[in-house]
């Protein structure tokens, strides 16, 4: 049954850089046809797509975010790594981890989320 | 990016009752929409996708349909389980983009 958790601080100071981990279990992060991706929710509203990436070091980011952004999968780990740089207040969010079925954007299993919030 | 855009952004209905949620595409998507359940406090639960196929495990209350830039999504039979926001989203065009929520609560 796999299973995503993600870790990091709970608070980051504005400018700083906003550093989160994603531990995989139950299956590989090699798996065939599955991407993983990190998807935010600001609190109280909606959820924007951060990126997806694939093992073999494809990576996709939104646009948005895209300058600030940057995604890696440790295989020996089992582990995705999310880094977002020069963090403002509007970065304070809750980021889940998820697998992301052969890049079509199907989110089918998911961390339970870690709140991050960017304050001095 | 594509706009999702969803209606209404919030109901209220009895147990038992049917409830339809439209999902709106700022551009043909064709059929590539999944919809997501989220209780409070949790990590979206995919329920729909390809627009119209059930993930396993979810209970065939839940539907959906429609192509193009017009989607729907319903609850035939609505349970106190049911009880959580609702978000649809686009995998068409790169970046993925969600609808903005639709909150069910039960009268």
């Amino acid at each position: 049954h796999l299973q995503l958790q993600e870790s990091g601080p709970s608070l980051v100071k504005p400018s700083e850089i906003l550093s989160l981990t994603c531990t995989v279990s139950g299956d590989s992060l090699t798996s065939t046809g599955s991407y993983w991706g990190w998807i935010r929710q600001p609190p109280g509203k909606g959820l924007q797509w951060i990126g997806s990436g694939y093992y073999r070091g494809s990576t996709y980011y939104n646009p948005s975010l895209k300058t600030r952004v940057t995604m890696s999968i440790d295989t020996s780990k089992n582990q995705i790594s999310l880094k977002l740089n020069s963090v403002t207040a509007a970065d304070t969010a809750v980021y889940y981890c998820a697998r992301d079925v052969e890049f079509l954007g199907r989110f089918d299993f998911w961390g339970q989320g870690i709140l991050v919030t960017v304050s001095s | 990016d594509i706009q999702m855009t969803q209606s209404p952004s919030s109901l209220s209905a009895s147990a038992g009752d049917r409830v339809t949620i439209t999902c709106q595409a700022s551009l043909d998507i064709s059929d590539s929409l999944n919809w997501y359940q989220q209780k409070v406090g949790k990590a979206p639960n995919l329920l729909i996708y390809g627009a119209s196929n059930l993930e396993t495990g979810v209970p065939s209350r839940f539907s959906g349909g429609g192509s193009g830039t017009n989607f729907s999504f319903v609850i035939s039979s609505l349970q106190p389980e049911d009880i959580a926001t609702y978000y649809c989203q686009q995998y068409d065009i790169l970046p993925w983009t969600f609808g903005q929520g639709t909150k069910v609560e039960i009268k």
